[in-house]
């Protein structure tokens, strides 16, 4: 199975201020088709996931453009320029690769 | 609008059956992968199934043999039929899908499985 691990996993943060949750696989997650399977996914309290992130760097629909993605092979980074009050929750990195499919275990962005 | 919604969840003893069901709207699930994953409670996210839009279904190690997914594309619907339940199933169950292999477009608001007796 393929380990994903997060760093760090809380990360205090000033409102406005930059944040950045690293990612790391046990193995490459690039597809034998070319594409790196490599989502972000967050978790605001009470709610359910919701993507961000997907195929390292592809904002989803909706996704203020304070979100980043970046990375290759097996060193992914989610970056949030300002960080604003609604972003506070968990993050998660999953790798939709190869199965089964598996996620970091999540990275906890509160505010200072 | 795409939406999700499951339910099913509920008390059940170890050992004992459930079927979840996830209604769909604003797409048709015969065209889309569908996945369940779930969350016990205070811990992460863990997948446990998927369908593809073609029919094939894959299961984490955990579920394979106990749990199986299926869909009605009369009704729309996805579910998960859950056997031999264990303690360690409980957790919040979501079904999520999407029309590509990003697979976590979109996500229902998830129902409770607990497995105590």
């Amino acid at each position: 199975d393929i380990v994903m691990t997060q760093t760090p996993l809380s990360s205090p943060v000033t409102l406005g201020q930059p944040a950045s949750i690293s990612c790391r696989s046990s193995q490459s997650l690039v597809h034998s088709d070319g594409n790196t399977y490599l989502s972000w996914l967050q978790q605001r309290p009470g709610q359910p996931p919701r993507l961000l992130i997907y195929k390292i760097s592809k904002r989803f629909s909706g996704v203020p453009d304070r979100f980043s993605g970046s990375g290759a092979g097996t060193d992914f980074t989610l970056k949030i320029s300002r960080v604003e009050a609604e972003d506070v929750g968990v993050y998660y990195c999953t790798q939709v690769t190869q199965f089964p499919i598996t996620f970091g275990q999540g990275t906890r962005l509160e505010i200072k | 609008e795409v939406q999700l919604v499951e339910s099913g969840g509920g008390l059940v003893q170890p050992g004992g059956s459930l079927r979840l069901s996830c209604a769909a709207s604003g797409f048709t699930v015969s065209s889309n992968y569908m996945t369940w994953v779930r969350q016990a409670p205070g811990k992460g996210l863990e997948w446990v199934s998927v369908i593809y839009s073609g029919g094939s279904t894959y299961y984490a190690d955990s579920v394979k043999g106990r749990f199986t997914v299926s869909r009605d594309n009369s009704k729309n619907t996805l579910y998960l039929q859950m056997s031999s339940l264990r303690v360690e199933d409980t957790a919040v169950y979501y079904c999520a899908t999407a029309p590509g292999w990003s697979l976590f477009d979109y996500w229902g608001q998830g129902t409770l499985v607990t497995v105590s007796s």
